[in-house]
């Protein structure tokens, strides 16, 4: 079955801190994955989406990885701000036909003054 | 600005209810989508569909409906809604292709007495 599962189920981290979110998947035949922070109250939007043949992605202060061999990725923050606080989404796309998005179900993170 | 605009923002609606939420985008994106959030489950899909004129089911489409007359517009109507729909719903958009980023509305949050 394919799955995304996303740790730390939560975190809370004192301003200025690095941290990084993980996201284990289980999806077959793999076609990318994609990271997205979702504000309170807010849609998700998007951080990075890195392909197969993609190792690292950075956007600012957010930094991607992927090792498609174990199938695990990370995302990590460095040097983080209040306005970090938010809910960080794992997504793996499978290569089928139609829609194959498979999402995790967040880590959500709050950082402290 | 480009994007996609949901309406209403928030409803409460009593049981046996019909609810349309609306969806609309100005990006000429092909495939639309609409999502359900839920505390501890994260993001599922209702229903999609990849061009207008064609819809298809997710993985918690009952007692829900969608149509695509067009490109821009992509409606979510439930025909009697049931407490267990309390939610909040995203309407999202890509463009065609398996690594076309999505695009999130703002959300609807719907509440069923």
């Amino acid at each position: 079955k394919n799955q995304v599962e996303q740790s730390p189920q939560s975190l809370i981290i004192l301003e200025g801190k690095n941290c990084t979110l993980q996201c284990n998947y289980t999806v077959s035949p793999f076609s990318n994955l994609r990271w997205y922070k979702q504000d309170t109250g807010r849609g998700p939007v998007s951080l990075t989406i890195m392909t197969f043949s993609e190792n690292t992605k950075s956007n600012g202060r957010y930094t991607a990885t992927l090792d498609a061999d174990t199938k695990q990725s990370s995302l990590h923050i460095t040097a983080s701000q209040l306005s970090d606080s938010a809910s960080y989404i794992c997504v793996v796309s499978a290569c089928q036909a139609g829609t194959a998005l498979i999402f995790g179900k967040g880590t959500t993170l709050s950082v402290s003054s | 600005i480009a994007g996609i605009t949901q309406a209403p923002t928030s409803q409460i609606l009593a049981a046996g209810r019909r609810m349309t939420l609306r969806c609309t985008q100005d990006m000429r994106h092909n495939a639309m989508y609409w999502y359900r959030q839920d505390l501890g489950l994260g993001l599922r899909l209702i229903h999609y569909s990849n061009t207008a004129g064609t819809t298809g089911k997710g993985e918690v489409p009952d007692g829900y409906s969608v149509s695509r007359a067009n490109t821009d517009d992509f409606p979510l109507t439930l025909a009697s809604a049931v407490p267990s729909q309390t939610s909040v719903y995203f309407c999202a958009s890509s463009g065609q292709g398996g690594a076309n980023v999505l695009t999130f509305g703002a959300g609807s949050r719907l509440t069923v007495l």
